[in-house]
């Protein structure tokens, strides 16, 4: 069974651009998380989405937006881009509650 | 206070040695626990997870949970230099979410 997979997995963009990054779940997995990874702070969750649906958001600005399609694959926006945005952009599928399967990342860096 | 609590280390071992890595946390509603290896520039790969409280064992790697302690523990037997890795600690759900330690880094020297 096929992972779960971002595109692109790199990407430099400078500042006050916008990004959209891609994140297909393992087949059959329904929800979708996205986590924002930097050194200093670790993995921050930014939101949950389930059968289209956000169900749970974490504490950043409105620039951080995302959604998810009937398919499940999910997408997640970054607009007005700042330089404190370049991280790792980690998505993770899960099939239920009980444990959550990574992706790559795409690693954003912004100039 | 953070939901969990991970000693970042960084932890340096000789090859063979036993490793033990550590988290607390502060929700008694978690159900399961979780331990990830990251390698540099990569995403999470699931090493193991559990159920409530008890052991259990892979391979060279044990997860022991302890929820009336509320500290989850990874043993890594006959540590390999291609354990160096950096280990996340990971647990849920509540509110659809799962909560990280922020990670120990790990060198196995051969």
């Amino acid at each position: 069974k096929a992972g779960v997979t971002q595109t692109p997995r790199y990407l430099i963009k400078t500042r006050g651009q916008q990004v959209t990054l891609s994140c297909s779940p393992i087949s059959g997995h329904r929800s979708v998380s996205w986590y924002q990874q930097t050194p200093g702070q670790g993995l921050q969750f930014l939101f949950e989405y389930f059968s289209e649906t956000q169900r749970n958001k974490g504490n950043f600005p409105g620039r951080f937006s995302g959604r998810q399609f009937s398919n499940s694959r999910s997408e997640m926006n970054v607009s007005t881009l700042e330089l404190g945005d370049s991280a790792l952009y980690l998505c993770a599928s899960s099939i239920n509650q009980e444990t959550q399967y990574f992706g790559p990342g795409t690693r954003l860096l912004v100039l | 206070q953070k939901e969990v609590e991970q000693d970042p280390g960084p932890l340096s071992v000789p090859e063979g040695a036993i490793v033990s890595l550590n988290c607390t946390y502060s929700n008694s509603a978690f159900q399961y626990f979780m331990w990830y290896r990251q390698y540099s520039r990569k995403g999470p790969d699931l090493l193991m997870y559990t159920y409530s409280s008890g052991n259990k064992e892979d391979g060279r790697f044990t997860a022991q949970v302890d929820k009336s302690s509320k500290y989850i523990s990874l043993f890594i037997r006959d540590s390999q230099p291609s354990d160096s890795a950096t280990y996340l600690c990971a647990m849920g759900p509540t509110g659809n979410q799962f909560y990280f330690g922020t990670g120990t880094s790990l060198t196995v020297i051969p």
